[in-house]
């Protein structure tokens, strides 16, 4: 069963704390992906990574840096927490077009509160 | 740029009531669309897709096709069930990997 787990169910932090949010999937998938989900807001992408060292900026990627050293592992990093990014966070992965599989796969999500 | 807009919930329903959730897409050329769901303390799970236009996807009794000339993917279902209680999101993907996604719409199912 394919699966993308993420280190924590729920987190809450003190403004300008230093965050990490760690992502693994184990269906050996090229591309992952952070996403911020707001009521009334939707999913928004903040950084995705197509490859081992790579990654690009989404939409909202102020305030939030990635890392992805291994293929099977992404990590978000809020390197001063605010108050404005109290949110929950989703990570996905999926293949590369080309291999039947344009789904992405997402992980149960963190809800971070910032205080 | 590309856009998904859904219908505002929350949509509150009978079971066995007949579904309706609106999605109309802004885009160039010819994305791919999407319907997931999510569950209460779940992530996102991919419900139905479509590829191109008059494609119908379809999965757990839910349905949606890819209307081109009205660019819009509505989500039906003939007969809800409170199991389908849940958030519903549309979206789409034009090139690269990234989901574009409209802004949720959260359903209750009342016995």
């Amino acid at each position: 069963d394919v699966k993308v787990t993420q280190s924590s169910r729920y987190l809450v932090k003190r403004t300008g704390e230093k965050v990490f949010l760690e992502c693994v999937q184990d269906m050996d998938h090229e591309n992952m992906f952070w996403y911020r989900q707001d009521p009334g807001l939707g999913l928004r992408l903040i950084y995705f990574s197509y490859d081992v060292k790579m990654k690009e900026k989404g939409d909202i990627p102020e305030g939030y840096s990635v890392s992805r050293e291994k293929k099977e592992r992404f990590s978000l990093i809020l390197e001063s927490a605010s108050t404005n990014q109290t949110s929950m966070y989703l990570c996905a992965s999926s293949a590369n077009p080309g291999q039947g599989a344009e789904e992405q796969y997402f992980g149960p999500g963190t809800r971070l509160t910032v205080t | 740029g590309n856009s998904v807009t859904q219908m505002e919930g929350p949509v509150t329903l009978s079971e066995e009531a007949f579904l309706t959730i609106n999605c109309t897409y802004t885009a160039t050329g010819y994305p791919s669309l999407f319907w997931y769901v999510q569950y209460p303390g779940e992530g996102l799970q991919l419900l139905l897709k479509a590829t191109k236009a008059d494609d119908k996807g379809s999965n757990k009794g839910f349905e949606a096709t890819y209307r081109k000339e009205t660019t819009s993917f509505h989500l039906e279902k003939g007969s809800v069930q409170v199991s389908d209680s849940a958030v519903y999101f549309c979206a789409l993907r034009k090139g690269a990997q990234k989901l574009v996604f409209g802004q949720g719409t959260r359903l209750t199912i009342n016995p």
